[in-house]
């Protein structure tokens, strides 16, 4: 059973400090990472795809990849309330299509205060 | 079309109805994915197409559901009989192939079993 595992949360931090959100996941097999946002009531959006050991910078979003220790990272700079919202992590097997289904964790719920 | 479109939007079925999801992938787009999201939780892989072949379909969680994508571009997830516990949304999505790039969702049908 291939398993990702998220906190919860609720994970509350101000307006303009750092949100650092986590995942593990248990299929060494996996190659590709996803990070989805998903605001309530609507469908999860990519924001983030990592392949590579380290660090991948987009615009306030900085994902961390560790596939020795199967841990995959969020961070996300200067966050906005407009933030608020739930991230899933998603390890693939593959690099998408064909080549692997995207497996969810639970998600994580991030709550930006003004 | 310029997203995948899912329809229809809401569905409220009695227990016992029979019911279809539509969903109308990305034009090009070669593979496409069902999955059930249970509120509070992350998604969870139903099946997967790539054209008119299912692939995949472990995640069906019984032989009530069933889908099709017989020429390859849309796709009906149908369920018999429903039960109570099917009340969730219904998230397709699709990817070109061999991007690696994740998969975009559609807005979702959220299923409502009586």
């Amino acid at each position: 059973q291939k398993e990702v595992e998220q906190n919860s949360g609720p994970l509350s931090v101000p307006e303009g400090a750092i949100a650092s959100l986590n995942c593990t996941y248990s299929d060494r097999g996996s190659q590709s990472f996803f990070w989805y946002r998903q605001y309530s009531g609507k469908s999860p959006e990519l924001i983030m795809s990592i392949y590579s050991n380290g660090d991948k910078e987009d615009g306030r979003f900085t994902a961390q990849l560790n596939k020795a220790s199967q841990y995959v990272s969020l961070l996300i700079r200067d966050s906005q309330p407009s933030d608020s919202a739930t991230y899933l992590c998603a390890p693939c097997e593959g690099y998408g299509g064909s080549q692997g289904n995207l497996i969810f964790g639970k998600g994580t719920k991030l709550s930006v205060k003004p | 079309g310029a997203g995948v479109s899912q329809s229809p939007r809401y569905k409220v079925a009695k227990r016992g109805q029979d019911v279809a999801l539509r969903c109308d992938p990305i034009s090009g787009h070669v593979s496409l994915f069902w999955y059930q999201q249970a509120l509070g939780q992350g998604p969870e892989f139903l099946t997967y197409f790539q054209n008119e072949a299912q692939l995949d379909k472990s995640g069906l969680p019984s032989d009530r559901f069933f889908a099709e994508r017989p020429e390859g571009s849309v796709s009906t997830l149908k369920i018999q009989r429903t039960q109570q516990e099917d009340s969730a949304v219904y998230l397709c999505a699709s990817s070109v192939e061999g991007q690696g790039s994740g998969y975009t969702f559609g807005s979702g049908t959220r299923l409502t079993v009586v």
